[in-house]
């Protein structure tokens, strides 16, 4: 079985500070990679994702995320935070069935940005 | 285009108790996805349709949790009777079968916040 790990709980950055999350992921075979974010009073929405190819992906909103296969990791970045980025992040990782993506989630990391 | 519809919102019930959810997944949808998240985790899937079979129950606690899809588009999941631990939010989410890459992603419905007491 998958697992996820994200290192940081609860980040507080202020507005224009660079951010890096990490995510960490336990599994043997071919998986997807997701990050998913959860704005206030929201519903989880798809910020980014690689299924394969070059292993810098860009999302929306100025979010990028680089998969390296040898550390398991896929970290999401963003140059220059906004306020309006306060939100959960999640880390998912997907190994693929007939029927879809099974997901794994790791545990989130809460951002807050200072104004 | 619609999203994922959930219902209730929010649900309190005391502990013993029945209790379901209901969500009814973007149209042409035929994948649909139950998960938990507890406060302060992440999500964790507890069940996989495809059209109205399962497809991977296997972190679903079938002592106390059931779920159906029975005309493959919405889908009830029931938990009875309720336990205390069982507090969380339980989100639906739903995904193309086919139609190449775009069968990778989920799309996720609001969640149903149930508190047992």
């Amino acid at each position: 079985a998958q697992s996820v790990s994200q290192h940081n709980h609860h980040v507080i950055l202020s507005e224009a500070a660079s951010l890096e999350l990490g995510c960490n992921y336990s599994y043997g075979g071919t998986v997807n990679l997701f990050w998913y974010v959860q704005y206030p009073g929201q519903h989880l929405q798809l910020l980014l994702k690689y299924f394969s190819g070059d292993p810098l992906v860009k999302g929306i909103k100025g979010f990028e995320a680089e998969f390296i296969k040898s550390k398991f990791s896929f970290n999401l970045r963003k140059p220059s935070v906004q306020w309006s980025d306060t939100a959960e992040y999640f880390c998912a990782v997907g190994v693929l069935n007939n029927a879809g993506n099974m997901l794994t989630f790791g545990g989130g990391t809460r951002l807050m940005v200072k104004p | 285009e619609a999203g994922v519809a959930q219902s209730p919102r929010y649900k309190i019930i005391e502990k013993r108790q029945s209790v379901a959810f209901w969500c009814n997944p973007i149209s042409g949808h035929a994948t649909l996805y139950w998960y938990q998240q507890i406060l302060g985790q992440g999500p964790k899937l507890l069940i996989q349709f495809q059209n109205n079979g399962v497809v991977d129950d296997s972190q679903l606690p079938k002592d106390r949790f059931s779920a159906e899809r029975l005309k493959g588009v919405d889908s009830t999941l029931k938990i009875q009777p309720a336990k205390l631990e069982d507090s969380a939010v339980y989100l639906c989410a739903s995904s193309f079968r086919d139609y190449g890459l775009l069968r990778y992603e989920q799309y996720f419905g609001p969640g149903t916040r149930l508190t047992v007491t």
